[in-house]
């Protein structure tokens, strides 16, 4: 079985530019996380979606938004991109949306901002 | 809200050695995971541990859950092993991981 795959693999943008990155869950998974890791630090928690409902939301600015579709994969999008916005984006699935569950990652959005 | 401590921040090895990754939190927790972050950053899981212990051929882990810590044993490193570690938990009541700063381990042949 696929694992959670994400698209695209690398992206340059300029400041001031919108994204959108894409993420689709293991088969059978109905929730979806998104983290922001910058370079040297751990990832941090943006959002999570569970049954397309927004179940968590992290310390980000409103900038910073998502969905979750009916096959339960996800979008994050950031608008107004800053260069502080360059980062690894990681999003996670797991089977349902409560903690005790396991979480796999996807292999990663890399964003540039210039 | 929780918080991650994983220590050391950096280990260097030779290959063939044994070494000792610790993990300390701050409050209970109804997931632990331990990952380990490729050069290409992707995050593999090593471990789904909330307490007990777990091995994986030369992989192993401990959590003691009443005493708030966790350790990832890795035993005869490979160059292979080389790269990031992450210890990552959810609070009782959370949905959401949080992560510690990892550890970088370097195994040297």
């Amino acid at each position: 079985d696929a694992g959670v795959t994400q698209s695209p693999t690398h992206l340059i943008k300029t400041r001031g530019q919108h994204v959108t990155l894409r993420c689709s869950p293991i088969s059978g998974h109905k929730s979806v996380s998104w983290y922001q890791q910058v370079l040297g630090q751990g990832p941090q928690f943006i959002f999570q979606y569970y049954e397309k409902e927004e179940r968590g939301r992290g310390n980000f600015p409103d900038r910073f938004s998502a969905r979750q579709f009916p096959n339960y994969s996800s979008e994050l999008n950031v608008n107004a991109l800053l260069l502080g916005d360059s980062a690894l984006y990681l999003c996670a699935s797991s089977l349902v949306g409560q903690g005790a569950y396991e979480q796999y990652f996807g292999p990663g959005t890399r964003l540039t901002v210039t | 809200g929780i918080q991650v401590e994983q220590s050391p921040p950096d280990l260097i090895l030779q290959e063939g050695a044994n070494s000792t990754l610790r993990c300390n939190f701050s409050d209970s927790v109804n997931n632990l995971q331990w990952f380990h972050q490729n050069p290409w950053g992707q995050l593999i899981n090593l471990f789904y541990i909330p307490s007990g212990t777990k091995q994986n051929g030369r992989l192993s882990a401990t959590t003691v859950a009443t005493e708030r810590y966790s350790l990832l044993y890795i035993s005869s490193s490979q160059t292979t092993d080389s790269g990031v570690y992450f210890c990552a938990v959810v609070g009782s009541g959370y949905s959401t991981l949080t992560f510690g700063k990892g550890t970088m381990l370097l195994v040297s042949p």
